[in-house]
C-alpha cells in the first residue's frame, strides 16, 4: 500500500480565494482524520470521520472549513474563503479501526498571502 | 476529556546520552498509547505502541511502559544518536463514544555530536 496520500503537497493562494485540500486514506481504514500543525497551537484535530460519516468537528475553527469524505477512498477539506491565519501545515491520518494507530500522510503546506 | 501533557522541550542532549519524555494521560477508560516522531518537513511517523497497562512498546532502540497506576507512557532510550533530532509526540486513543486521537504538544530533541 502506498500509504495515506494527500495533494498537494504546497499549496500558496491569496486571501480570499478557495483552498481544496485532498486526501486518499489507506484502503480498509474505516477511521480518516483532519489535523492542523502551527507552531503557536501545535498539532490540532479538526475534524474525523468513521466509514465516511463525520463524527466530531468541534475543531474546525469556523464555519469557512468545511471536510467531506464521499466514499472510504477520499476525503476534502475546503477552506472558503481563506485567510492568511490559516497558513499552516494540515495532515490527513487514516486508521483501521478503534484503539489501533494512525499513519499519517506527507502534509500539505497552506500559505495564504 | 481526554488529554495528553509532555514535557516541555526543547531537549538538548549529547551524543549516546540517556533520554528520557515523560508523557501523562488523562482518559476514561482504558486507552491505547503511541509515541509518534516527526522529522524535520515530514510527516508523523509511528515509533512504538502499548494497547494494555504493563505493556512495553519498543523500537529502534527506543522504549515505553503502559503504567496505569501513575496514568504515564514515559518514551526513554538509552544512547541517543544525532539521527534521533526530531519531534516527539504523545499520543491516546480513546476507546470510548468518541474514539478520538489525541497528542500532546510535542517534545523537539536535538542531539549534539
Amino acid at each position: 500500500d502506498a500509504g495515506v496520500i494527500q495533494s498537494p503537497r504546497h499549496e500558496v493562494t491569496e486571501m480570499g480565494q478557495e483552498v481544496t485540500l485532498r486526501c486518499k486514506p489507506i484502503s480498509g481504514h474505516d477511521y480518516l482524520f483532519w489535523y492542523r500543525q502551527t507552531m503557536m497551537r501545535g498539532l490540532e484535530l479538526l475534524i474525523y470521520f468513521n466509514n465516511n460519516v463525520p463524527i466530531d468537528d468541534s475543531g474546525m475553527p469556523e464555519d469557512r472549513f468545511s471536510a467531506k469524505m464521499p466514499n472510504a477512498s477520499f476525503s476534502t477539506l475546503k477552506i472558503q474563503p481563506s485567510e492568511p491565519r490559516d497558513s499552516a501545515v494540515y495532515f490527513c491520518a487514516s486508521s483501521r479501526t478503534v484503539g489501533t494507530e494512525a499513519f499519517f500522510g506527507q502534509g500539505t503546506r497552506l500559505t495564504v498571502v | 476529556g481526554d488529554s495528553v501533557t509532555q514535557m516541555e522541550g526543547p531537549v538538548t542532549l549529547s551524543e549516546e546520552a540517556f533520554l528520557t519524555i515523560n508523557c501523562t494521560y488523562t482518559a476514561t477508560g482504558y486507552p491505547s498509547l503511541f509515541w509518534y516522531v516527526q522529522y524535520p518537513g515530514e510527516g508523523l511517523q509511528l515509533l512504538l505502541k502499548a494497547t494494555k497497562a504493563d505493556d512495553k512498546g519498543s523500537n529502534k532502540g527506543f522504549e515505553a511502559t503502559y503504567r496505569k497506576e501513575t496514568t504515564s507512557f514515559h518514551l526513554e532510550k538509552g544512547s541517543v544518536q544525532v539521527s534521533d533530532s526530531a519531534v516527539y509526540f504523545c499520543a491516546l486513543s480513546s476507546r470510548g463514544a468518541t474514539n478520538k486521537l489525541i497528542f500532546g504538544t510535542g517534545t523537539l530533541l536535538a542531539v549534539q555530536p
